[in-house]
């Protein structure tokens, strides 16, 4: 089976702009969870989609959105881009969505705000 | 004080060692997981557990639900074994909440 998949890998934008990230989970996989990755906050838990509903949220400014379509694929929108959001995202997959489920990471987008 | 606490924050060994990386959490908790991330950022999950003890070729990882206490060791360690190694607790669904990662280091 192919892994979870991101898009891009990289991305440059300026403060005020907005950003669109892709993930594409693995065949059979209707969780999606968002991460974001800074060296001073550490990994923190952005959102959770499960059957194109959110199912869980972190503590982040509404400026950060996602959403789930029907073949389980996901993508998270940040607007009003601020230098601070410069970071890792990750995203991972996994079949269910219970208290029991590995999670599958994708290799991540680094998004560099200028 | 954070939620999820790892020690030590960074460890340096030489080939062949025993490495033990310690996870103290302070919530309730459905599931523990130990992640490993190389440089370059992609992370590998290596254990699930929500009691007892898990074994995985030269990784062995356990959990005291009483104690609210984790613990990952690597055995017979090799370079190849230099990463980050990060502790996560699940609770609610698929949201994790992580600790601040280990750093690894293992000398030829």
């Amino acid at each position: 089976k192919a892994g979870v998949t991101q898009t891009p890998r990289y991305l440059i934008k300026t403060r005020g702009q907005q950003v669109t990230l892709s993930c594409s989970p693995i065949s059979g996989h209707r969780s999606v969870s968002w991460y974001q990755q800074t060296p001073g906050q550490g990994l923190q838990f952005l959102f959770e989609y499960f059957s194109e509903t959110q199912r869980n949220k972190g503590n982040f400014p509404g400026r950060f959105s996602g959403r789930q379509f029907s073949n389980s694929r996901s993508e998270m929108n940040v607007s009003t881009l601020e230098l601070g959001d410069s970071a890792l995202y990750l995203c991972a997959s996994s079949f269910g969505s219970n208290r029991y489920n590995e999670q599958f990471f994708g290799p991540g987008t680094r998004l560099t705000v200028l | 004080k954070n939620e999820v606490e790892q020690s030590p924050q960074n460890l340096t060994a030489q080939e062949g060692e025993f490495i033990t990386i310690n996870c103290s959490y302070s919530v309730g908790i459905s599931a523990l997981h130990w992640l490993q991330q190389h440089p370059g950022g992609g992370i590998v999950s290596l254990f699930m557990l929500s009691s007892g003890k898990k074994k995985h070729g030269r990784l062995i990882a356990t959990i005291n639900i009483q104690e609210k206490h984790s613990s990952l060791h690597i055995t017979a360690s090799h370079p190849r074994d230099s990463a980050v190694y990060i502790c996560a607790v699940g609770a609610a669904g698929n949201k994790l909440t992580f600790g601040g990662g280990t750093r690894v280091l293992v000398k030829p």
